[in-house]
């Protein structure tokens, strides 16, 4: 594809269910990020990966985040048990490589717990 | 730590005068710093990074490690400059290779008024 991709692009949870964000990285990439924006907020960085390295999980708020890489491609985004602090915008972005190369933004996902 | 501070959450000009985005941040190594761009209802975009040294769309930014600055300028603005803009650090390696997650500030909001 032409861009990083995430789907759904907006969604709507009950307070407690769990939710499945997901990121389609530019084809090659070895370099995926996710980051979540409150409203009003700056980005805050959640997770990334790097090809066959050891995630960093440095900024996953709670065990009730987690996500997963399939080789360098898709990665899902996974967050348990939902609460309305969760609301934000998720994004995903990659890269060609870890070093010295620009991150690609996807459009992002709108989540709201109700 | 990383860290990076935008102390203007918005800012306010008008059309032909100049724009300065203050951005700050604290790391104990060698940084890579960046500005990012999200126009209305596009994605987030690289603007600059300081390693490139060049002028994007007219701004300029310049790395000042005695300060621990890398503010974003531009002599006389547009109204297509209006956008949110945001300052983003990588640590550098001692071989001068950038790696790992991108810390990024919390954005400053610029409106340049006709």
């Amino acid at each position: 594809g032409a861009g990083v991709s995430q789907s759904p692009s907006n969604k709507v949870t009950e307070k407690g269910k769990d939710v499945e964000l997901r990121c389609d990285p530019i084809s090659g990439h070895t370099a995926l990020y996710w980051y979540r924006q409150r409203l009003g907020q700056g980005l805050e960085f959640l997770i990334y990966f790097q090809g066959n390295s050891a995630p960093d999980k440095s900024g996953l708020p709670s065990d009730r985040f987690s996500a997963e890489r399939t080789g360098e491609s898709v990665s899902t985004l996974t967050i348990q048990r939902t609460q309305q602090e969760d609301s934000a915008v998720y994004l995903c972005a990659s890269s060609l490589a870890i070093q010295n190369t620009e991150a690609f933004f996807g459009q992002g996902t709108r989540l709201t717990v109700v | 730590a990383q860290r990076v501070t935008q102390p203007e959450k918005l800012l306010s000009v008008f059309k032909g005068a100049p724009v300065e985005l203050k951005c700050n941040y604290s790391y104990s190594g060698s940084p890579e710093l960046f500005w990012y761009v999200q126009y209305s209802r596009q994605r987030l975009q690289l603007l600059l990074r300081h390693i490139s040294r060049e002028s994007i769309k007219g701004f300029t930014a310049d790395l000042n490690k005695g300060e621990t600055s890398f503010h974003l300028k531009k002599p006389f603005a547009q109204e297509e400059d209006s956008a949110m803009y945001y300052c983003a650090l990588r640590a550098r390696n001692a071989g001068g290779t950038s790696y790992g997650k991108l810390t990024f500030g919390q954005g400053t909001i610029l409106t340049v008024h006709p």
